[in-house]
């Protein structure tokens, strides 16, 4: 079955730095990858997907994504955060049979 | 398109008492999920529907949790007798089709006391 491994549950960073959220899937098969963002107490937002064709994502707010079949990572970058990217970030997969597997999350604190 | 609706947003019920929350997916999408999150437990699938069939339901905690798809455009999830854990946020979502991504609502945060 596939999983997908978010390894960080909180990461702080100063505002302007840049920042990696770290995001693994355990699949035997083509997978389609997606970073959503979850604000408080609202629902989930695609930041970007996966697919198929570029490796490299790029979706909204400045967020990339880079899908690394070698190393069965998807990690979301950004070059420089603001206070307002301060949210829960999701990193999910399925394999096209629609069971969509979220991992458990990444909490960013951006603080001035 | 005003999006995945769902209903109530907020709903605060006791112990005992029967809860059904709602969704209207977006027209046209033939996936629909839901899902619970808690401190806990994260996001977990409850179960999926496509073209309105219950395709896996292997997340449903209990027998007390059931979900039904009448038609295209609408969801309902129930839960008989409810219970204080069974406070969670519900989400709602859906997709067009296997190769892209979910839409999700706003979700109903469910408090049993």
């Amino acid at each position: 079955a596939q999983s997908v491994t978010q390894l960080d549950s909180q990461v702080p960073v100063f505002e302007e730095a840049p920042v990696e959220l770290r995001c693994n899937y355990s699949s035997s098969v083509s997978v389609y990858l997606f970073w959503y963002v979850q604000y408080p107490n609202q629902g989930l937002q695609l930041l970007l997907k996966y697919l198929s064709g570029s490796t490299l994502v790029k979706g909204i707010n400045g967020f990339e994504a880079e899908f690394n079949k070698s190393q069965t990572s998807f990690h979301l970058r950004k070059p420089s955060v603001h206070i307002s990217d301060t949210a829960e970030y999701f990193c999910a997969g399925n394999t096209g049979f629609q069971k969509l597997v979220f991992g458990t999350g990444t909490r960013l604190l951006v603080s001035p | 398109d005003a999006g995945v609706i769902q209903s109530p947003r907020h709903e605060v019920t006791e112990m005992g008492q029967e809860v059904t929350l709602r969704c209207k997916p977006i027209s046209g999408h033939d996936y629909l999920f839901w899902y619970r999150q808690t401190m806990m437990r994260g996001l977990e699938l409850l179960i999926y529907f496509n073209n309105n069939v219950p395709i896996d339901d292997s997340g449903m905690p209990e027998d007390r949790f059931s979900a039904k798809m009448p038609n295209a455009s609408f969801s309902t999830l129930k839960i008989q007798p409810s219970e204080p854990r069974d406070s969670a946020v519900y989400f709602c979502a859906s997709t067009p089709r296997s190769d892209t991504e979910a839409f999700f609502g706003q979700g109903t945060r469910l408090t049993v006391v």
